[in-house]
């Protein structure tokens, strides 16, 4: 139980170009899903926390227009890249916050496979 | 003070041996505690939770908490090949948030 899914999970664009990355839950509803964004050698940076039906909180310094956040169901969150430039080329990982299963907690965070944004 | 620091690594055992993971964190109300395993190239892998203090032991792997000391660590036992990879200590916060460390590289050699 508790598989996340990403798609596409390679993606290269050209400069200008919007990319859309979804994040499905695939065996529970996830009312919260976080987004991450990681370049190389580097941890994980936290930039969004997305709920179900609601608006999405980003953190300092992540710009809301250029990365729009939608959690339309219990099970998929969509990330869109707006206008997207080289320096947006990282690893982008979802997370989506797991089922109360016996062995974890309702806080434990199950990690999608990541999406590899190239922008050109 | 970062919130979440591990010791930096890399690390690099024999193959059979022990590998040591630290981790601090500085907020004292956490409850949870988690280690994940992460590939180059790939994205974090759930393997070990702690929330009481002690010990936890899950095959190979044991996750010791000490929340007075504000410390949780992980011994892999019998370092295989395949344990080569980063590990990320992430302490529960608000709103559902984890905090990461930077991760510890670990190699095992064979």
């Amino acid at each position: 139980g508790a598989v996340v899914s990403q798609h596409p999970s390679r993606v290269i664009c050209k400069s200008g170009t919007s990319v859309k990355i979804e994040c499905r839950s695939l065996d529970f509803q996830a009312t919260t899903m976080f987004w991450y964004r990681q370049f190389p050698k580097q941890s994980l940076m936290l930039m969004a926390t997305s709920n179900e039906g609601s608006k999405a909180t980003y953190e300092q310094g992540v710009e809301k227009d250029k990365f729009l956040i939608n959690h339309a169901s219990l099970t998929l969150s969509t990330l869109t890249v707006t206008s997207a430039h080289p320096e947006d080329s990282s690893f982008y990982i979802c997370s989506a916050r797991g089922p109360p299963l016996a062995e974890y907690s309702t806080d434990t965070q199950y990690f999608g496979p990541g999406t590899r944004l190239t922008v050109l | 003070q970062k919130e979440v620091e591990q010791n930096s690594g890399p690390l690099s055992v024999p193959e059979g041996a022990i590998a040591s993971l630290n981790c601090t964190y500085s907020d004292r109300v956490s409850q949870s505690f988690f280690w994940y395993r992460q590939y180059s190239g790939k994205s974090p892998e759930l393997i070990m939770s702690i929330y009481s203090n002690g010990d936890k032991e899950d095959g190979r792997f044991t996750a010791q908490l000490n929340k007075a000391s504000q410390y949780v660590s992980l011994l892999i036992r019998d370092s295989q090949p395949s344990d080569s990879a980063t590990y990320l200590c992430a302490v529960n916060g608000l709103e559902y948030k984890l905090s990461f460390g930077a991760g510890t590289t670990v190699t095992v050699r064979a």
